[in-house]
């Protein structure tokens, strides 16, 4: 289940099972959101990426929800995999910028 | 094609010394942007540069950081009389336009 540590909130999933990692964004002119992945000691790696006309978005393995009325983006990894465990960030950025704007993110910690 | 290149990987420096931090960007990329991470926190962005420009540093300390992106070279992320409170890790990213960011590795700054 889901749990908020001391820092952050922190995700335990048994490996084969899928996992669902949810974010707020903060503002309602953001048109494009990306999550991203980090492993320890590691830079943010790209996972996917939804433009605010959509509102779902499938990769392998991994599809992303956007919901614009309640400002909410998801991320769920199906078949989680001892590979997955890392931090996962959300990030928007606003119309027409450039800069991403990064949530606070979440620990995914796969069982074997 | 190499991702983004950043060095060093690792930088312990004692207060009041100056840390240079260097950034390769991706083949074909000239835009590239800094941020700082903080144990716990996501990203929060620092500057945006082009090729001899800097496009937007609203995120930098007004005193002791400066960056550049000279037409050869890396992009330098400088920060003069460094104090603790500076120890974080530094990420550059490039893109070959606005949106798609690639991060490299990072630097973990240490200041003693």
């Amino acid at each position: 289940g889901e749990s908020v540590g001391l820092h952050l909130p922190t995700l335990s999933v048994q490996e084969g099972d899928n996992s669902i990692i949810n974010c707020a964004y903060s503002n309602s002119a953001s048109d494009y959101f990306i999550w991203y992945k980090q492993e320890s000691g590691k830079g943010p790696q790209f996972i996917i990426d939804i433009r605010s006309n959509m509102d779902k978005r499938q990769g392998q393995r991994v599809t992303v929800l956007l919901n614009k009325t309640v400002k909410h983006l998801s991320l769920q990894i199906a078949a989680t995999q001892p590979g997955d465990s890392a931090v996962y960030f959300c990030a928007e950025i606003l119309d027409s910028s450039y800069k991403l704007i990064f949530g606070s993110g979440t620990r995914l910690l796969v069982r074997p | 094609n190499a991702g983004v290149m950043q060095n060093p990987r690792h930088l312990v420096r004692r207060r009041g010394q100056e840390a240079r931090l260097r950034c390769s960007p991706m083949k074909g990329h000239s835009h590239v942007y800094w941020y700082r991470q903080l144990p716990e926190e996501g990203l929060k962005f620092m500057v945006y540069l082009q090729k001899e420009n800097i496009i937007d540093e609203s995120g930098m300390p007004k005193e002791r950081f400066s960056a550049e992106f000279p037409k050869e070279g890396p992009s330098i992320l400088r920060i003069q009389q460094v104090v603790r409170g500076d120890s974080a890790a530094y990420f550059c990213a490039s893109s070959p336009r606005q949106e798609e960011q690639f991060f490299g590795p990072g630097t973990r700054l240490t200041v003693l």
